[in-house]
């Protein structure tokens, strides 16, 4: 079955970095997103990486992405109090023509 | 104007009562989704349409039913609405397989 995992929660101090770790089912998973939801809102895109990529970076964002392990990350550094919110990775499998599957979602809660 | 439009944005209704979720989107794209989330439960897949004639189930679609009236287009009902289906319901779109899904705001939707 499909069932991508992520840790409930989060706590980090301001100015340090965060780590969010999301575990996916298929290797052959395509493309690999991670998603932030502010409190009140939906979903908004906040980064992807390909399968065929093992880092990408943006900003103070880094993604990391071990296939060996199906394993993903999200690393914000210099964290900050509007970085608190729910981070959701997400997958496109194989076939492609399918929607999203999501995590659970882990809650960042930053503490100044 | 927001790229996704859910109305209403809250809604109490009573146990037995037939309640519709609207969601309206100007991107102009072909696929549209609808998502439930729950506490601890991450975003799960009601149903999903790739185009006008296309309707599919998720994985939780028991309860619920779809209508794909326009590209635009794609509204949510429960038929006799019970009160595990309090959650807040997430519309989206995206254009094909891979590219950005746009959400949303939610509807939070609580059945008494």
């Amino acid at each position: 079955g499909e069932d991508v995992e992520q840790s409930l929660f989060l706590s980090v101090r301001e100015g340090d970095s965060s780590v969010i770790n999301c575990t996916y089912t298929d290797s052959s998973s395509t493309y690999l997103y991670w998603y932030k939801q502010e409190p009140g809102a939906g979903l908004q895109l906040l980064t992807y990486i390909f399968s065929n990529m093992d880092m990408k970076q943006d900003q103070r964002l880094t993604v990391l992405l071990n296939k060996k392990d199906k394993h993903l990350s999200l690393r914000i550094a210099d964290t900050q109090t509007g970085d608190s919110a729910i981070y959701f990775c997400a997958e496109i499998l194989p076939s492609g023509n399918t929607p999203l599957v999501f995590g659970k979602g882990t809650r960042l809660s930053v503490i100044a | 104007d927001a790229d996704v439009t859910q109305t209403p944005r809250n809604r109490i209704t009573k146990t037995g009562k037939r309640i519709m979720l609207e969601c309206s989107q100007t991107k102009g794209h072909d696929r549209m989704y609808w998502y439930r989330q729950d506490p601890g439960l991450g975003l799960r897949l009601i149903y999903y349409s790739f185009d006008v004639k296309d309707i599919n189930k998720g994985e939780i679609s028991d309860g619920y039913s779809v209508s794909r009236q326009a590209q635009a287009k794609f509204s949510l009902s429960l038929e006799s609405a019970i009160p595990n289906q309090t959650a807040l319901y997430f519309c989206a779109t995206s254009a094909d397989v891979g590219s950005e899904a746009f959400f949303g705001q939610g509807t939070r939707l609580t059945v008494v």
